[in-house]
């Protein structure tokens, strides 16, 4: 079944704790995004890959840390330094040249214990 | 100025009316522009996107875009309680610039057809 595949769809942090997001896809596509969406807010872009071994920070980016060692896997980790975790992490890809649409993953929401 | 507004909602329109979704932009140069759909809870759908001035249709979707007010909109036609959700328009970075491939989302606008 192809796809945008995220997991946990639930995960707790607990304080002064690291915990990874994972993103796997099989859609082949080049270029992979996480967002994250606070309640009633847009999506806010925190690190994007164009391509394998390369990526790039968003606009809030401080807290979290990615790699991207294969095509199909983009993992998010948020680190302890990211003081307000508790958000919906959304995972997204894109294929062909940049003014391509973007197409999300289930997500995975994340809160603090 | 934010990037990406959209105008606020929430908005309420009866089954069968028009809904007209709003958003307005303030790079000149994006080339790209998109709408999704964002069910309560779940993840946003891809409904449309538009590159050129005009419209483009899509069933009962309509998006229109106006480059130089720099202005983006959806119309729902025959609107249904099904469509009921939050709507976010999506904008890419001009090309060539360090944005170019990235998406600014606006804040969304809650949308409510009623019976």
């Amino acid at each position: 079944d192809g796809g945008i595949t995220q997991s946990p769809k639930y995960l707790f942090r607990k304080e002064g704790q690291n915990v990874t997001l994972s993103c796997e896809q099989n859609l082949n596509h080049d270029a992979m995004y996480w967002y994250r969406q606070d309640p009633g807010q847009g999506l806010r872009l925190i690190y994007y890959s164009q391509i394998v071994n390369d990526f790039q920070k968003g606009d809030i980016a401080e807290g979290y840390s990615v790699s991207r060692e294969k095509k199909e896997s983009f993992p998010l980790t948020v680190t302890s330094a990211q003081k307000n975790p508790t958000a919906f992490y959304l995972c997204a890809t894109r294929t062909g040249n940049s003014n391509q649409p973007q197409h999300f993953g289930d997500g995975t929401r994340l809160s603090i214990l | 100025q934010k990037e990406v507004e959209q105008n606020s909602g929430p908005l309420s329109v009866p089954e069968g009316a028009i809904a007209s979704l709003n958003c307005t932009y303030s790079d000149r140069g994006s080339q790209s522009f998109f709408w999704y759909r964002q069910y309560s809870g779940k993840s946003p759908e891809l409904i449309m996107f538009i590159y050129s001035n005009g419209d483009k249709e899509d069933g009962r979707f309509t998006a229109q875009l106006n480059k130089a007010s720099q202005y983006v909109s959806l119309l729902i036609r025959d609107s249904q309680p099904s469509d009921s959700a939050t709507y976010l328009c999506a904008v890419n970075g001009r090309a060539g610039g360090t944005s170019y491939g990235k998406l600014t989302f606006g804040q969304g606008t809650i949308l409510t057809v009623h019976p």
